[in-house]
């Protein structure tokens, strides 16, 4: 079955800091997709970034870059130089192949990071 | 754009009562999703549904039972809402493997 964990119940930066936000998985397929989704303190849940098993690429965006490794079934996400308005919980999640397609879509259980100015 | 709407935003319920939150989404998604959020426990997966006319259970379905008998719409029963049902309940789709659109949620407390 698939599992998203997220270790790191809350993280505390002070401004400018780097964080890096832990995502471990478990699946037995060798296709499925990851994502990570921010959640400020108003509630709605914001996509940051997909990607798929066949690519372990790095990716940067900003300040936001992505490092994933199948090696280690981890795919965890690093905030550079770390901003009040980054405080939020950031969740990881699964997404694997079912037969039909992918169709289940688990969450981890989130971490909450709070940047202090 | 509306994209996903969830009605109702806010409910009180008592305990014992019935209610149906809907969640209407615009985009023609095959897939639909409902969660619930509890402190601590993150996002877990009620049931979802792959297509119009199917369901499937996910993490915690007890308690709850779904229905999609149109693409758009995607609802979730409380038939005998329990006081451990208190929480924000979010929906989802999504049209295959990209992201999931959420809703804005709603916050339900049964007493």
């Amino acid at each position: 079955a698939q599992k998203v964990t997220q270790a790191q119940t809350e993280i505390s930066v002070v401004e400018k800091e780097d964080v890096t936000l832990d995502c471990v998985y478990e699946t037995r397929d060798t296709t499925y997709y990851l994502f990570w989704y921010k959640q400020p303190p108003s509630g709605e849940l914001v996509f940051l970034i997909r990607r798929n098993s066949f690519d372990e690429q790095n990716e940067i965006s900003g300040r936001y870059s992505w490092n994933f490794q199948k090696s280690t079934s981890s795919f965890n996400f690093t905030i550079t130089a770390s901003q009040v308005v980054d405080s939020a919980v950031y969740f990881c999640a699964l997404s694997e192949w079912g037969n039909t397609g992918f169709q289940k879509l688990v969450f981890g259980t989130g971490t909450r990071l709070l940047v202090s100015p | 754009n509306a994209g996903v709407t969830q009605t109702p935003k806010f409910r009180v319920l008592k305990t014992g009562q019935s209610m149906t939150l809907l969640c209407a989404q615009d985009m023609n998604h095959e897939y639909m999703y409902w969660y619930r959020q509890d402190p601590g426990m993150g996002l877990r997966l009620i049931h979802y549904s792959v297509g119009e006319g199917t369901t499937a259970k996910g993490e915690v379905p007890d308690g709850y039972n779904v229905s999609r008998l149109k693409k758009q719409n995607f609802l979730l029963g409380l038939e005998s809402a329990a006081p451990s049902q208190t929480s924000v309940y979010f929906c989802a789709s999504r049209p295959g493997t990209t992201e999931a659109f959420f809703g804005q949620g709603t916050r339900l407390t049964v007493v």
